[in-house]
């Protein structure tokens, strides 16, 4: 079946990197996601990944594939106040849904 | 283009009532979702159109939510007999159908039942 995984919580100070992990279970998904969401609003598209890369970077984003572990990653560097926020990953399924991950909130302390 | 709006943005109803909201995809983008958030989960999948055809439905979807899409374009989601239990946002997205397709998100519709 389809299934997301991700840490509930990370706390990181300002200005380190911070690390957010996922796992999912379809070995058929095509692009994988990072979604962030503030609170009380909707879902921004942070960055996605094709199934055959391993790394995909975006100015201080970087994505981390293992199709092997089915392990994804989303690293932040030099983490700001306002990069507070829940991400959210996402797989696709075979019909194109995305399927979400519980959420992972970052507190980043000043 | 102001990307996926929805409407209302916020929603306060009694329980047994009826309510609707409705979404307007980003122009162009033939395939639209809808997903309901509960806080602490993330976002779980309802409904998806493409087009005017609704191809696939959730269990979650029970018999008293009917999504439409009538024109291909906007959409409306409908709950009848509203339950505490439905208290949740209820979260648009659209997308185009095509390889590597990115879906966006609106802002959400919150609704709370008393």
């Amino acid at each position: 079946g389809e299934d997301v995984e991700q840490s509930l919580f990370l706390s990181v100070r300002e200005g380190d990197s911070s690390v957010i992990n996922c796992t999912y279970t379809d070995s058929s998904s095509t692009y994988l996601y990072w979604y962030k969401q503030e609170p009380g609003a909707g879902l921004q598209l942070l960055t996605y990944i094709f199934s055959n890369m391993d790394m995909k970077q975006d100015q201080r984003l970087t994505v981390l594939l293992n199709k092997k572990d089915k392990h994804l990653s989303l690293r932040i560097a030099d983490t700001q106040t306002g990069d507070s926020a829940i991400y959210f990953c996402a797989e696709t399924s075979n019909t194109g849904k995305l399927i979400f991950g519980q959420g992972t909130t970052l507190q980043v302390k000043p | 283009d102001t990307g996926v709006s929805q409407d209302p943005r916020h929603k306060i109803t009694k329980r047994g009532q009826n309510v609707t909201f409705r979404c307007d995809p980003i122009s162009e983008h033939n395939r639209l979702y809808w997903y309901r958030q509960t806080l602490g989960q993330g976002p779980e999948f309802l409904t998806y159109f493409q087009n005017e055809a609704q191809l696939e439905k959730s269990r979650l979807l029970s018999d008293r939510f009917s999504a439409e899409r009538p024109k291909g374009s906007f959409s409306t989601l409908e709950i009848q007999r509203t339950e505490q239990g439905d208290s949740a946002m209820y979260l648009c997205a659209s997308s185009l159908e095509l390889p590597g397709h990115t879906i966006y998100f609106g802002e959400g519709s919150w609704l709370t039942v008393v």
